[in-house]
């Protein structure tokens, strides 16, 4: 398993501020992965994180408003820019231990509220 | 990509009687897992049971697959108060990228236990 951390657990935030969102492994990992839970739903993915490139987004996210950084291979963090109520959510972040069991290991959150 | 179906979307049961959940998807997949949700916090992995299984049992849990119906069970026996969380199923999404894999996953089952 892996074990994984996340800073802040949750925020209170203004409208048009940003905040950014740290993940840290205890291991080291090739690939982290950044969710997004909005109230009631299910997880989608906003984009892989590779260490050493930049990350990859899927549709609907991009990059201006979810800037991520990755600068070695137990840290990765994700930035919620120019906020709107919209972007209340919880954040998770994941890794795949690379081992070829497809289990992915979960942070604890992050539960964002934007006033 | 293709994303699970779940239901039912609520579950709520007495203490001690067994909840299923099941789960449909879209594509042909390499494997299927089950996570659990307690109260907005982060996944945690359950079970995962490749294309080539049919039932896998793990403690009180056991799964199906029927990738001719391209679905899924997942049975809870005896259950527990411990046991109220949301359930979702997750499917592998596209490639393995440097050892790490996508997942899709489903909207998820809302489970309550009554005790």
């Amino acid at each position: 398993s892996a074990v994984i951390s996340q800073k802040p657990s949750r925020d209170i935030c203004q409208r048009g501020t940003s905040l950014t969102i740290q993940c840290q492994v205890d291991s080291q990992v090739t690939m982290m992965f950044w969710y997004r839970q909005q109230p009631g739903q299910s997880l989608t993915l906003i984009a892989t994180a590779n260490q050493g490139s930049e990350a990859t987004y899927e549709s609907g996210f991009v990059i201006d408003k979810f800037p991520i950084s990755r600068p070695n291979l137990t840290f990765s963090t994700l930035t919620v820019s120019n906020m709107s109520p919209e972007d209340s959510s919880i954040y998770l972040c994941s890794v795949d231990r690379g081992l070829h069991t497809d289990t992915q290991y979960f942070g604890p959150g992050t539960r964002l509220t934007v006033l | 990509s293709q994303q699970g179906e779940e239901d039912p979307q609520a579950l709520s049961i007495q203490e001690g009687e067994n909840a299923t959940m099941n789960c449909s998807y879209k594509t042909s997949i390499n494997n299927l897992q089950w996570y659990r949700q307690n109260s907005g916090r982060g996944l945690v992995h359950l079970i995962l049971i490749r294309s080539n299984e049919r039932e896998k049992h793990s403690g009180r849990l056991r799964v199906t697959l029927d990738t001719s119906k391209k679905s899924s069970s997942l049975l809870i026996t005896a259950s527990r108060a411990a046991d109220t969380a949301s359930y979702f199923c997750a499917t592998d999404d596209g490639p393995v990228i440097q050892g790490a894999q996508k997942l899709v996953f489903g909207q998820g089952t809302r489970l309550t236990i009554n005790p």
